[in-house]
């Protein structure tokens, strides 16, 4: 099973770039990785999710380097509102599937 | 379109006693999973359901049952609770499931579960 691995905890203030970097040396060629946010008392919440390279929506971008042993979450310009957890995930699917969500990193936003 | 439901939304059980948690989402998704939070963790998969008619445990079955009722309905429940078992639940759903592929999950606002 591909584990993940990521800081425990990071602070930045308002108008930063936050960059969340996960481990994840394990990950399967057909793995995909996918990052999830969530918010205290609510479900989490689909942010981004890519293969290869660089993947970039309204909210994020998603860095992965060619070995795909890692991956970044970047958090352009974040706000108090982003202060929660976000989650590295990393798709299991053979023979069973398996969801690894991990303890997260928890981001809190400064003003 | 309301997403994700979950019911009910708090509980409280004593030892022993059993109960069933409803999700059902209306998104026409195939697959559906339910999770547990312990505090300051992350989420652990119990059970998941593929598609219409298919079950397998995940991460940490032991203690519960499932039944995908229809497409659109997927319960947990719980036969004998344990304090242990105390935690939040969450129901998610998702286009369905290939392999390597975490397809979107959307997620249901979560049941307070407490056993004393």
């Amino acid at each position: 099973l591909a584990k993940t691995t990521q800081p425990i905890s990071m602070d930045s203030y308002e108008g930063q770039e936050v960059n969340i970097t996960c481990s994840h040396n394990n990950i399967a060629t057909n793995d995909y990785i996918t990052w999830y946010q969530q918010f205290p008392s609510q479900g989490p919440r689909f942010i981004i999710q890519g293969y290869k390279t660089k993947v970039t929506n309204e909210v994020a971008s998603l860095f992965i380097p060619a070995d795909r042993k890692s991956s970044t979450l970047s958090l352009p310009r974040v706000s108090l509102s982003d202060t929660a957890v976000y989650y590295c995930l990393v798709g299991i699917n053979t023979g069973g599937f398996k969801t690894i969500f991990g303890a997260g990193t928890r981001l809190f936003v400064k003003a | 379109n309301a997403g994700v439901t979950q019911t009910p939304k708090f509980q409280v059980l004593k030892t022993g006693q059993s109960m069933t948690l409803q999700c059902a989402q209306d998104m026409n998704h195939n697959s559906m999973y339910w999770y547990r939070q312990d505090p300051g963790m992350g989420l652990r998969l119990i059970y998941y359901s593929a598609s219409e008619g298919t079950t397998d445990k995940g991460e940490v079955p032991n203690g519960y049952n499932v039944s995908r009722l229809n497409k659109r309905e997927f319960s947990l429940r719980l036969e004998s609770a344990a304090p242990s078992q105390t935690s939040v639940y969450f129901c998610a759903s998702s286009e369905g499931l290939t392999s390597g592929i975490v397809y979107e999950q959307y997620f249901g606002p979560g049941t307070r579960l407490t056993v004393t």
